[in-house]
């Protein structure tokens, strides 16, 4: 079955400090892969994404994430977060073909920060 | 642009009763998809909604349905309210294709 593993479930971070949140999916294929932020009471804003080519992706908010084929993992990455960057981050994986509609997302990482 | 909205965006309906949820994609986007989310299940797909007809349909009872209409607005309809139905209710849409989903803010169903 397809799955998406977020195995980190709070993560806190001073300010300044770099930051990386982890995703593993399971897939029969490579599938198209997001990464999604949620701040409280509110909607998903999508902060990147990879359909194919460059294994590394830039996002916004400074934010990048690199495919590993090999590891089936999509991991997330920030040099120096802000204080601004608490929320929740969910990573998602969607079909390739007809099923695109349908994202399967990890149970989300929530990023606490210290100041 | 303007963005995905959602109306209402907060509200409280009693156990067995049905509610109605409302969504306007973005302009000129035509694919519409519904998602759950609660603390204990995390985000689910319940449905997607392209040129009026449903297009997938994730695992949720008879009693989650949904429409979209000629302008590419949708609404998703819930009968026989459950006390597990409380949740906030995303609607996100796209361009047909293989193209990043856009968020709503959500409705927050409490059910009591």
């Amino acid at each position: 079955a397809q799955s998406v593993t977020q195995p980190d479930i709070h993560i806190t971070v001073s300010e300044g400090a770099s930051l990386e949140l982890r995703c593993n999916y399971s897939y029969g294929a490579t599938p198209y892969l997001f990464w999604y932020v949620q701040s409280p009471g509110q909607g998903l804003q999508l902060l990147l994404k990879y359909f194919s080519g460059d294994t590394l992706v830039q996002g916004i908010k400074g934010f990048e994430a690199e495919f590993k084929r090999s590891q089936s993992s999509f991991n997330l990455r920030k040099p120096s977060v802000h204080w601004s960057d608490a929320a929740e981050y969910f990573c998602a994986v969607g079909a390739r073909g007809g099923s695109q509609g349908n994202l399967i997302f990890g149970k989300g990482t929530k990023l606490s920060v210290k100041p | 642009k303007a963005g995905v909205t959602q109306t209402p965006r907060y509200l409280i309906k009693t156990r067995g009763q049905q509610v109605t949820l409302s969504c306007s994609p973005i302009s000129g986007h035509r694919s519409v998809s519904w998602y759950q989310q609660t603390p204990g299940q995390g985000l689910q797909f319940l449905f997607e909604y392209f040129s009026e007809t449903q297009r997938n349909k994730g695992n949720f009872p008879g009693r989650f349905s949904g429409r979209q209409f000629s302008n590419s607005r949708s609404e998703m309809n819930v009968s026989t309210l459950e006390l597990g139905d409380s949740a906030l209710y995303l609607c996100a849409s796209r361009t047909d294709g293989p193209y990043e989903q856009y968020f709503g803010p959500g409705t927050r169903l409490t059910v009591t």
